[in-house]
């Protein structure tokens, strides 16, 4: 198994829809983070979280939250999808310090129709 | 702002062909580099990275000299395989530990390795 699960791996919607991306991991990492991949583009944060009880935003948060349920668990929302959210999301983790390695999900492929 | 510029792509190699992708950054201060490479169908995965200047970083093959004088982080293999086919990502991450995890990434280099 992998350790870190993304869920939904495709999902297609509807604009205006709400919809929530899973991640969860075994790695024991209490540092997590949301990335979206657009080609062209390379990935970009979204969010981050260092534990639980703390939680950032990255690069391009609107239109975003998220919610860091347990220290294995970190969840991505989109409260009313718009197309231009169409992009492939990454979760990943790391462990604390500056080592600079995350650990990525396989992604969740989202289209906003 | 910190950026990352890579090479256009794609790149397309015939087997045990050189490889070099040409990564250059624009960062405060004393970032670390990185190369991540995703396999089809995968996440990012940590290829090499160099936490200071002229060290260079190697794994399977690949290697990059973080050059700071010229802000370059280049990767190059002498022999490419079928295998390594995949997209190549350059990333930096500022010094300082607000900044652990929060890499500025380039636009990706696909790279196809024809037998």
């Amino acid at each position: 198994d992998a350790d870190v699960t993304q869920t939904p791996r495709n999902r297609i919607t509807k604009t205006g829809k709400r919809i929530m991306l899973e991640c969860s991991q075994t790695k024991g990492h209490d540092r997590m983070y949301w990335y979206r991949q657009d080609p062209g583009l390379g990935l970009r944060l979204i969010y981050y979280s260092f534990d639980v009880k703390d939680i950032n935003k990255g690069e391009i948060s609107d239109g975003y939250s998220v919610s860091r349920q347990a220290q294995a668990k970190f969840s991505l929302s989109l409260e009313s999808a718009i197309p231009n959210q169409t992009a492939l999301y990454f979760c990943a983790t790391s462990v604390h310090g500056n080592t600079g390695e995350l650990f990525f999900g396989e992604g969740s492929r989202l289209t906003v129709l | 702002g910190n950026s990352v510029t890579q090479m256009e792509g794609p790149v397309t190699l015939s087997e045990e062909a050189f490889l070099t992708i040409n990564c250059t950054y624009t960062a405060t201060g004393y970032p670390s580099l990185f190369w991540y490479v995703q396999y089809p169908g995968e996440g990012l995965q940590l290829l090499l990275k160099a936490t200071k200047a002229d060290d260079k970083g190697s794994n399977k093959g690949f290697e990059a000299t973080y050059r700071k004088e010229t802000t370059s982080f280049h990767l190059e293999k002498g022999s490419v395989q079928v295998s390594d086919s995949a997209v190549y990502f350059c990333a930096l991450q500022n010094a300082g530990g607000t900044s652990y995890g929060k890499l500025t990434f380039g636009q990706g280099t696909i790279l196809t390795v024809h037998p």
